[in-house]
């Protein structure tokens, strides 16, 4: 079964740091770009970052650049995203998505994980 | 960045009724890179339709897609309880991006 896993969500105060971890399983992780998108409460659906199957190219929403981080390790089946310098307004859920097509790194989005909710608050 | 517009904001239908949404791009999107996905409370999205038109994997064939250029619609033939939920289009063909969604909702 193709699964996708997040972690790492929780409290945090305004200006903190916070890792989210997806773990994926069920396909061949290093054949795929994949992606970070959030929703903030009641609202809808906000791309934040991508990443090409090699770790090679990223790309990062205008309200995140400068401040997150995407990453993975082929080795692990893991995907990251480091955030800093969090705000109120980054406040979500945040899911770990997987490209449906290999190597293509815009694409349709075929299994989103569960989600992991990241709060900014003091 | 391609803005896509979705339309209207909140449907209310019944069970059986058929469902009409639209999704306007602001600029044209390449290759028809267009998907729908159906969002239920508490849950990830669920791909349902890309390539404009084709039905995602598992999805029923009362879900079916149309369009090109700045203009898609996402059509439920007959709206089973089921379908109530909300709705986003998204474009794949220059970046990406996410309309501001539909909500189906029981009238």
């Amino acid at each position: 079964e193709v699964q996708l896993v997040e972690s790492g969500g929780g409290l945090v105060q305004p200006g903190g740091s916070l890792r989210l971890s997806c773990s994926a399983s069920g396909f061949t992780f290093s054949s795929y770009a994949m992606h970070w998108v959030r929703q903030a409460p009641g609202k809808g659906l906000e791309y934040v970052s991508a990443i090409s199957s090699n770790g090679g190219s990223t790309y990062y929403a205008d309200s995140v650049k400068g401040r997150f981080t995407i990453s993975r390790d082929n080795s692990k089946n893991t995907l990251y995203l480091q955030m800093s310098s969090l705000r109120a307004e980054d406040t979500a859920v945040y899911y770990c998505v997987k490209s449906q097509v290999p190597y293509d790194f815009w694409s349709r989005m075929d299994v989103w994980g569960q989600g992991t909710t990241v709060t900014v608050s003091s | 960045e391609i803005v896509l517009t979705q339309s209207p904001g909140t449907l209310s239908l019944s069970p059986g009724e058929r469902a009409t949404l639209s999704c306007r791009a602001s600029q044209s999107v390449s290759s028809s890179y267009l998907a729908w996905y159906q969002q239920k409370p508490g849950q990830a999205p669920r791909l349902l339709i890309y390539g404009a038109s084709s039905r995602a994997t598992g999805i029923p064939d009362r879900f079916s897609g149309s369009g090109s250029g700045t203009d898609f619609t996402l059509t439920i033939s007959r709206l089973e309880p089921e379908d109530f939920a909300v709705y986003y289009c998204q474009q794949y063909g220059s970046s990406t991006s996410f309309g501001q969604g539909t909500k189906v909702e029981i009238k």
